[in-house]
Parts: C-alpha cells; sequence; structure tokens
C-alpha cells in the first residue's frame, strides 16, 4: 500500500512568493496533520483535521499559513506571502480514528522548503 | 499544558553494546498516548510504537523493547546488541486524548544515537 505522498519533496523561491505544499494521506485513514521540523524548534504541530474538519490550528505560526482539506485524500498548506524564516521540512501524516491502531500516525517523506 | 522531555541529546556506543533512550513526559489527562519514532540520516520519520496510558506492560518486538512506567512519567527505550543501522535521531512524543478524535503529537528534542562499528 502507498504511504503518504507530499509534494514537491523540494521547494526554494524568493521571500514573498506563494508557496504550497500538498499532501494525499493514506486511503481509509480519517484524521492528516502538518508538523514542521526546524534545528531551533524541533518538531511542532501545524494543524489537524478529523474527518476533513479542522480541529486546532493553534500552531498555525502566523495569518500568512492556511491549509485545507477538500476531500479525504488530499490537503494543501500555503503559506502567503513565504520568508526565510518559514524554511523548514514540512511533515503531513494520516491516522485512523476509533480502531485499534487509533492515532497511529505515519508520516510522508516531507517537503524541505527553502526560502531565500 | 504537555510536555515531552528527551534529556539525552547524543549517545555513542560501540555496535552490540545495549543503549537506553530515556523519556519523561508531562500531563494532565488520564487518558494519553505514548509514541516512539525513529528518523535516520534519510529525513523520513518511521512509526516504531503507539502505548496508551492503561496499558503498562511491557513491549518487545525484536532487539527493541520499551518500559512504561506511569508511576515516574517514563516511556524508556532499549536497544539490545545495536547495529550501525541503529543510528538515528529518535523521538519520544505524546498526544492527549479529546474524546474519540485524534490529537496532535507533541514531541521531544529527540536523541541523537549513533553506533559506531
Amino acid at each position: 500500500d502507498a504511504g503518504v505522498i507530499q509534494s514537491p519533496r523540494h521547494e526554494v523561491t524568493e521571500m514573498g512568493q506563494e508557496v504550497t505544499l500538498r499532501c494525499k494521506p493514506i486511503s481509509g485513514h480519517n484524521s492528516l496533520f502538518w508538523y514542521r521540523q526546524t534545528m531551533m524548534r524541533g518538531l511542532e504541530l501545524l494543524i489537524y483535521f478529523n474527518n476533513n474538519v479542522p480541529i486546532d490550528d493553534s500552531g498555525m505560526p502566523e495569518d500568512r499559513f492556511s491549509a485545507k482539506m477538500p476531500n479525504a485524500s488530499f490537503s494543501t498548506l500555503k503559506i502567503q506571502p513565504s520568508e526565510p524564516r518559514d524554511s523548514a521540512v514540512y511533515f503531513c501524516a494520516s491516522s485512523t480514528l476509533g480502531t485499534d491502531k487509533h492515532n497511529e500516525q505515519f508520516f510522508g517523506p516531507g517537503t524541505r522548503l527553502t526560502v531565500l | 499544558a504537555q510536555k515531552v522531555t528527551q534529556a539525552q541529546t547524543e549517545i555513542s556506543v560501540v555496535e552490540k553494546e545495549d543503549v537506553t533512550l530515556d523519556c519523561v513526559y508531562e500531563t494532565r489527562d488520564t487518558t494519553y498516548y505514548l509514541f516512539w519514532y525513529k528518523q535516520p540520516p534519510s529525513g523520513e520519520l518511521v512509526f516504531l510504537i503507539r502505548r496508551n496510558s492503561f496499558d503498562e506492560q511491557n513491549e518487545i518486538s525484536g532487539r527493541y523493547s520499551w518500559n512504561f512506567q506511569k508511576s515516574t512519567s517514563s516511556f524508556n527505550f532499549t536497544i539490545t546488541a545495536s547495529q550501525v543501522v541503529d543510528s538515528a535521531v529518535y523521538f519520544c512524543a505524546l498526544s492527549e486524548y479529546s474524546g474519540g478524535g485524534a490529537d496532535g503529537l507533541t514531541f521531544g528534542k529527540g536523541t541523537h544515537l549513533i553506533i559506531q562499528p
């Protein structure tokens, strides 16, 4: 079975540009999470969805960040405008709800974002 | 607020030695989940284990074992007979239970494990 799919794997952009990161969760999973990893702050939760509904976006750093999940198989994380301090690896993860595998989160390969 | 502490920033051992990675957590909830993930040099995050707060039984999976002790709020991870392929950063994580829904993970800072041949 395919794991969590993220695209692009690498993104280099200039400050002020819009960046869109994409994620396809594991088929049948109904929770989706966006995390960010930096040397300074480690791994931190940005936002998560249960059954396509955003549950907690308190980790989203600023209004420049937004996330959507229009259907069960696709989510986007958008940064507009991007800034150099947004440079990080962005991970998407998915899990199931209410089963014996409840909240076992499986991660995608990550998108390495560099903002110049 | 929940918190995960991995006091060991880096551990270096010689191959075939046993090594224990420490994890201490803080939470006000009585229902929660604890996790371990492995991040090899290639960068992906690999799920190793999830344990719920009502199950304090130790778990063994091959050379890996986990010791969960609620009395000390610890969830330690031991690798027996370590191998070079075990070299990675290992993260301990915690999620609280919000009544049926999944919750995001709070991660520790990670322990960089180096296995020397």
